[in-house]
């Protein structure tokens, strides 16, 4: 079953947009992760947030968590066209025996120049 | 590094047929896993090996087998392929196996059809 669910499923913004992008999950959980995807490819990294933190940068990226709403959001500020891409949030269920990933179904995010 | 490669990029079956996805990485990493991925329903876990011998079932693995006799290579067999098999196949692999202590690097996938 789906632990993370992404919200919007697609979103279109013009170039130098900020895009905002949520993620709730069902249960507890130790760490949360955001991953790009562009079409055809393998997922990407982006950041991972552990459970006792509440924002975390990196670049144009900030994702922040809220467990007492078990909810993360990643935003991406200055949108690229190069930015355009299906974003996935992942999450470790605590209880799950932490050898797996659940991943949401993503946003899609289109960047138009 | 090559990171995670997957091989075949394409491939077509038909139904009944057999055949292995190869998956290899070379960064020396303890956690393997093999996902697929179907429109609107996001990454599925197939199979999952912490290490060399050491194998799991994930969300939906039937219909499918691994082995892991190597710390490199982490196999996925098809048994007796089915139409439902139809999509996009992604290995993935981290350093240790809590694999979400640590970033996932994923292979580029490959394309199984199953006719």
């Amino acid at each position: 079953s789906q632990q993370g669910e992404e919200d919007p499923q697609a979103l279109s913004i013009q170039e130098g947009e900020n895009a905002t992008m949520n993620c709730s999950y069902k249960t507890s959980i130790n760490n949360l992760q955001w991953y790009r995807q562009n079409s055809g490819r393998g997922l990407v990294h982006l950041i991972l947030i552990r459970s006792n933190e509440r924002e975390k940068h990196s670049g144009r990226l900030r994702v922040t968590l809220d467990t007492s709403k078990k909810s993360s959001s990643l935003l991406i500020t200055a949108s690229r066209a190069a930015d355009t891409a299906s974003y996935f949030c992942a999450t470790d269920p605590l209880g799950a025996g932490s050898y797996q990933l659940t991943f949401g179904k993503g946003t899609k995010l289109s960047v138009i120049p | 590094n090559a990171g995670v490669t997957q091989t075949p990029k394409f491939q077509v079956l038909k139904t009944g047929q057999s055949m292995t996805l190869q998956c290899a990485q070379d960064m020396n990493h303890e956690y393997m896993s093999w996902y697929r991925q179907d429109p609107g329903m996001g990454l599925r876990l197939i199979h999952y090996s912490v290490g060399a011998g050491i194998t799991d079932q994930g969300e939906v693995p039937n219909g499918y087998n691994v082995s892991r006799s190597t710390t490199e290579d982490f196999p996925l067999r098809l048994l007796s392929a089915a139409p439902s098999q139809t999509s996009v196949y992604f290995c993935a692999s981290s350093y240790r196996g809590r694999p979400m202590r640590y970033e996932q690097y994923f292979g580029p996938g490959t394309r199984l059809t199953v006719t």
